[in-house]
């Protein structure tokens, strides 16, 4: 079945400086969704990439989608201590396959920021 | 206000204690999924429904139950609770455009199976 990988599972970064997380699947996916979890929060919905090699940006974040629709990055740039928390990526399947319907989530790149 | 309500928000049972967790979205959203959340596992989906009468396995739906008799509500039902059932259970929403879009997450449900 589809897995989903994300990569890093930690990472540790100091305020003002870049980081990039990356998400992997094991098979083509249909879109790509990113969520951000608070500690002790919900996850929330950041955004979602459609189109092959689609590129987003939001503010400070950059989000790519890979040309196969089987990858794709969360590039952070100069981190605030307001970005910390877990960062999920999670798509469905491709309409041609049986579990179209079935969202898999990474395991999610924990961030944390030092002053 | 838009959102996905889940109750109750905690929760301390006993194994083999039949339980139910509620999940109920005011946003008329086809989709609904239920969710576990443990250390260093990320999200992992236990049933989700494409819309009313429709249901369909995740990735861990062993020890789980679910229904959708109407469009709001996808309760959670666990028939004999165990201890490796505890966890963090989220349930979500959204809408279908071909396939799931942005999930609303309600809050979250902290069980201990004891």
């Amino acid at each position: 079945g589809q897995q989903v990988m994300q990569i890093p599972q930690y990472q540790h970064v100091q305020e003002g400086e870049d980081f990039t997380t990356y998400c992997n699947s094991s098979t083509t996916l249909s879109n790509i969704q990113w969520y951000k979890q608070r500690p002790g929060g919900h996850p929330v919905f950041l955004i979602q990439l459609v189109k092959s090699g689609e590129v987003k940006k939001q503010k400070r974040l950059t989000f790519q989608f890979g040309e196969a629709k089987k990858n794709s990055s969360l590039h952070i740039t100069a981190t605030q201590t307001t970005d910390v928390g877990t960062y999920f990526c999670a798509g469905p399947e491709e309409m041609t396959t049986d579990s179209w319907g079935k969202l898999q989530f990474g395991a999610g790149t924990q961030v944390v920021v030092t002053p | 206000e838009a959102q996905v309500t889940q109750n109750p928000r905690y929760l301390i049972t006993v194994t083999g204690k039949k339980l139910t967790v509620t999940c109920s979205q005011n946003m008329n959203h086809e989709y609904m999924s239920w969710y576990r959340q443990d250390p260093g596992l990320g999200l992992r989906q236990i049933y989700y429904s494409m819309n009313v009468e429709v249901t369909d396995k995740g990735d861990v739906p062993e020890g789980y139950k679910v229904s959708r008799k109407e469009k709001r509500n996808f309760p959670l039902i666990l028939e004999s609770p165990s201890p490796n059932q505890t966890s963090l259970y989220f349930c979500a929403s959204s809408f279908v455009s071909g396939t799931p879009g942005e999930q609303y997450f309600g809050p979250g449900t902290r069980l201990t199976v004891t």
